[in-house]
């Protein structure tokens, strides 16, 4: 069963509007999320992380928000810009600490000018 | 400039040609780990270390080898490729404390590998 799931497999948002990626997970002992994101022909690269004893972490126009009551978090990009149009993973260290990562399936964000 | 490089980045081989995809990051990471990206399916683990001679298996061990012979280097060897490992594979490095939160991770450009 996936530990971590992105539901939505593509968004598509105006330019300065608001983009809302969601990820729900399903072990409430992890204990940090991180969201990453890939352009084409790229490795992934580090976006912004939120520690589980936080509700909220903001970076610029990036902001991550965590429920731990119905283990879901989402990021929040705002305003939105062409050169965000990316595709985006939630993931969560497999069992704390420094363990390796589980990834979801990944969300692609289209900002359209 | 601190990076993680992988060649090639491009490979077409046939079923059953051993081959090998080397992997060298030049941040002095412990933590080393090589994934496979497929559509719909995101991002799998195949293999992990934690530091030299240190190595573990992730989600997708099978039909994949590495060694971890020297900090900066992390091979992925594929002894007898078959189709279903075409795939987008990517090497990644971190600091790793084996304590508290965890290190963000540095990934490589990616290598598409073609099995025929």
């Amino acid at each position: 069963d996936q530990q971590v799931k992105q539901n939505s497999p593509s968004l598509s948002v105006q330019e300065g509007r608001i983009s809302i990626l969601n990820c729900d997970y399903t072990n409430s002992m992890f204990d940090y999320f991180l969201w990453y994101k890939k352009y084409p022909a790229e490795g992934p690269t580090f976006l912004i992380s939120i520690s589980s004893i936080k509700d909220k972490n903001e970076d610029g126009r990036f902001t991550v928000f965590l429920n731990k009551s119905a283990k879901h978090l989402s990021l929040h990009i705002v305003p939105s810009q062409p050169g965000d149009s990316a595709v985006y993973f939630c993931a969560v260290p497999d069992q704390g600490g420094n363990t390796p990562l589980v990834f979801g399936k990944g969300t692609r964000l289209s900002v359209i000018a | 400039e601190a990076q993680v490089t992988q060649n090639p980045r491009y490979l077409i081989t046939v079923t059953g040609k051993k081959l090998t995809v080397t992997c060298s990051q030049n941040m002095n990471h412990e933590y080393m780990s090589w994934y496979r990206q497929d559509p719909g399916l995101g991002l799998r683990q195949i293999y992990y270390s934690m530091n030299v001679e240190v190595t573990d298996k992730g989600d997708v061990p099978e039909g994949y080898k590495v060694s971890r012979k020297e900090k900066r280097n992390f091979p992925l060897i594929l002894e007898s490729p078959s189709p279903n490992q075409t795939s987008l594979y990517f090497c990644a490095s971190s600091l790793t404390s084996g304590q508290g939160d965890p290190y963000e991770q540095y990934f490589g450009p990616g290598t598409r590998l073609t099995v025929t």
